[in-house]
């Protein structure tokens, strides 16, 4: 089946500091990849996408990496903000599956001034 | 602008009662979905329409029912029947293809 890990949070990081939240997944067909991103109280908005091995999604310094042969999509960022303080989303869909999202568990990020 | 309208933002039910929360769209997508969220979880599927008049179960179908009679509306009644209703409900949209899904701001259910 479809299946999304990721690691388990909180993370908590100093203001300034590198980010990287662990993604891996298991996927029948050949996946697209999401990371998500959610402030408090509010629905989830898309941070960034790849749809095949070896791109890179990128937005508002946040980066992930496609690896087939990983079955990884890190996301990783080199200096973190108050403000990037949400719960973070990696996500995969399957064309032969209707493309319907299938979402990790969530990590939730602090990060302190 | 374009988006993904969810509504009310806060909504409260009495035991026994049904409720339905609202979701527009106009961004012209062909998909809308339904997912729950419970506190320091994921997200968990309960419905999903690919085109008008059709609509198929998620994860956890039971205690719900929709429709979708308008490409741009797929309202979600939460029936007496779910017996753990209070959640953070978000509805989403998708063109078909990888595009990823819009989604709304959500609206959170409390049982009183």
């Amino acid at each position: 089946g479809n299946s999304v890990t990721q690691m388990e949070g909180p993370v908590t990081l100093s203001e300034e500091a590198f980010l990287t939240i662990n993604c891996t997944y298991t996927a029948t067909g050949y996946p697209s990849l999401f990371w998500y991103v959610q402030y408090p109280g509010e629905g989830l908005q898309l941070l960034l996408k790849a749809t095949k091995a070896d791109d890179k999604g990128s937005n508002k310094g946040f980066e992930a990496t496609y690896r087939k042969e990983t079955t990884s999509f890190h996301l990783e960022k080199g200096s973190v903000q108050v403000s990037d303080s949400a719960v973070y989303f990696c996500a995969l869909s399957v064309m032969e599956y209707g493309n319907k999202l299938v979402f990790g568990a969530g990590t939730i990020l602090r990060v302190k001034s | 602008d374009g988006g993904i309208t969810q509504s009310p933002k806060y909504l409260f039910r009495k035991e026994g009662q049904n409720v339905t929360l609202s979701c527009e769209q106009n961004l012209n997508h062909d998909a809308m979905y339904w997912y729950r969220q419970d506190p320091g979880q994921g997200l968990r599927l309960i419905y999903y329409s690919q085109i008008v008049n059709d609509f198929q179960k998620g994860d956890i179908a039971e205690g719900y029912s929709v429709s979708r009679e308008k490409k741009e509306s797929f309202p979600l009644t939460v029936t007496s029947a779910q017996k753990n209703p209070t959640a953070f409900y978000l509805c989403a949209s998708t063109l078909a293809g990888p595009y990823g899904y819009t989604f709304g701001s959500g609206t959170r259910l409390t049982v009183v």
